[in-house]
């Protein structure tokens, strides 16, 4: 079945350097992504979306780029911090039917462990 | 102080035993959200109501059960026949005001294990 994975289970990264986390999605019909990070033993927390009629958004610290032609997502992460160790998971959004509502199909996640 | 909140923060199951997960949101979200979540993996949906008094089932949502009953509270019990219930269960919320983009978020989650 379509479903939203990721390359790298874990990323260490050196403090300073510039993080990258892949996520690749298979379902033609999403057109909107969400990021989320998630600390040990705490809910996700919302970092960034995109919509599926943009190629790339930022915010602070974080840039989203997403590839439609190869249905590719990408987050990174500006002068990684030991603040932004975490699981980082990608989600998609998928309109189930008019009545059923939205749903969201999130991938395995990747940990990213911030070396000092 | 908004937000979602989920009760309690560990919850012990016994064999046999019916259990249920509190979730509340005052962010006067229509859309609210149940998810498990197994170690070193993502999260799976059980059921999400778009409405009061309305719900529907996810991926996995035998073994659980759901009500609405309102637009505040969405509560979860996870049944006898849950035979493998050991997880970390995240409720989550959205407005629900339509459209195609639905950002959901989360509450801090309930930790469920079995005695």
């Amino acid at each position: 079945g379509e479903s939203v994975g990721l390359h790298l289970p874990t990323l260490s990264v050196q403090e300073g350097d510039n993080s990258i986390i892949n996520c690749a999605y298979s379902n033609s019909a999403s057109d909107y992504f969400i990021w989320y990070k998630q600390e040990s033993g705490k809910g996700p927390q919302f970092i960034i979306d995109i919509r599926s009629n943009m190629d790339k958004r930022q915010g602070q610290r974080v840039t989203v780029l997403l590839n439609k032609t190869v249905k590719h997502l990408s987050l990174q992460i500006a002068a990684t911090q030991p603040g932004d160790s975490a699981v980082y998971f990608c989600a998609e959004n998928i309109r189930a039917s008019v009545a059923a509502g939205n749903k969201l199909t999130f991938g395995g996640g990747t940990r990213v462990l911030v070396k000092p | 102080d908004g937000g979602i909140t989920q009760s309690p923060k560990y919850l012990f199951r016994k064999e046999g035993q019916n259990v249920t997960l509190s979730c509340e949101q005052n962010l006067n979200h229509d859309a609210m959200y149940w998810y498990r979540q197994d170690p070193g993996q993502g999260l799976r949906l059980i059921y999400y109501s778009q409405i009061v008094n309305d719900f529907q089932k996810g991926d996995i949502a035998e073994g659980y059960s759901v009500s609405r009953e309102k637009k505040e509270s969405f509560p979860l019990t996870v049944t006898s026949a849950q035979k493998n219930p050991t997880a970390f269960y995240l409720c989550a919320s959205s407005t629900g005001q339509g459209g195609n983009q639905e950002t959901q978020y989360f509450g801090p989650g309930t930790r469920l294990l079995v005695l």
